[in-house]
C-alpha cells in the first residue's frame, strides 16, 4: 500500500532561521495537502498541490510538488514562534479518496 | 455548528468494554473520514464515507471496529471488546466533496484511553 515518509522528525531552530520539511511517497500522487497541528490541537489545512512541479506561496511559507508527483516540501522563511507545531503532508493516490498522512515534522522555534 | 463536533472529548474505559464515538460534521459536507492518531504519529486512515455509505473501510484494523452514518450526516465509530492498543485520539474530518478532494476539516478529536 501507499506509504508517505516525512523528514526530519524534529527540527529545532532559532527564531529567524529557515525551516524545511520533506515528504516522499512510495507511489505517484494525484494531489498532496499540508496540515499544521499545534500542540494539543487538531490538524488544520494549509494548502493543496495538484500539478506536477507546482509551487505555491503563502506569506513566509513556500510549498512545492515534485515533477514526478512523488515528493513535496514545505519551506518556512524566517521562522517565528507562532510557527511552532507539527507539519504533516497528506497524499492521495489516483482513484482513491483517502489521504495518507506522513509522520509529521515537529518544529520548535526558540525566541 | 460552525465546525466538526466530536463527542466525547475524553473517554476512559476498561479493557473489554464497548465504546461509541460520535462525529457531527459541518452541515452540507458529504464526505466524512475517521482517522486515529497515536502520540507522536500522523493521523492513520480508518474509514471514509461518501453520503451514507462507507466508500472505503480498508483502514479499519479488525472486525472489532465498525462505523455507521445512517442519514448521511452524523457518524458513529463503534469499538467492541476494547484493547489497550486501541488507546489513541480518534479524529473525524469532513469535506465538501470527497471526489473533488477539498480540504479536510478536522474536529478536536476524542481521546480514548483503555485501561
Amino acid at each position: 500500500g501507499q506509504q508517505v515518509m516525512q523528514i526530519p522528525q524534529y527540527q529545532h531552530v532559532q527564531e529567524g532561521e529557515d525551516f524545511t520539511t520533506y515528504c516522499n511517497s512510495s507511489t505517484t500522487l494525484s494531489n498532496i495537502q499540508w496540515y499544521k497541528q499545534r500542540p494539543g490541537g487538531h490538524p488544520v489545512f494549509l494548502i493543496q498541490l495538484v500539478k506536477s512541479g507546482e509551487v505555491k506561496k503563502q506569506k513566509r511559507l513556500t510549498f512545492q510538488f515534485g515533477e514526478a508527483k512523488k515528493n513535496s516540501s514545505l519551506h518556512i522563511t524566517a521562522t517565528q514562534t507562532t510557527d511552532v507545531g507539527t507539519y504533516f503532508c497528506a497524499g492521495r493516490e489516483y482513484n482513491f479518496n483517502k489521504f495518507y498522512f506522513g509522520s509529521g515534522t515537529k518544529l520548535n522555534v526558540k525566541p | 455548528g460552525a465546525g466538526v463536533s466530536q463527542t466525547p472529548s475524553n473517554k476512559v474505559t476498561e479493557k473489554g468494554k464497548y465504546v461509541e464515538l460520535r462525529c457531527d460534521p459541518i452541515s452540507g459536507h458529504t464526505a466524512l473520514y475517521w482517522y486515529r492518531q497515536s502520540l507522536g504519529q500522523g493521523p492513520e486512515f480508518l474509514i471514509y464515507f461518501q453520503g451514507t455509505g462507507a466508500a472505503d473501510d480498508s483502514g479499519l484494523p479488525n472486525d472489532r471496529f465498525f462505523a455507521v452514518r445512517p442519514e448521511g450526516s452524523v457518524s458513529t465509530l463503534k469499538i467492541q471488546r476494547t484493547e489497550r492498543g486501541d488507546s489513541a485520539v480518534y479524529l473525524c474530518a469532513s469535506s465538501l466533496s470527497g471526489r473533488v478532494t477539498g480540504e479536510l476539516f478536522f474536529g478536536e478529536g476524542s481521546r480514548l484511553t483503555v485501561l
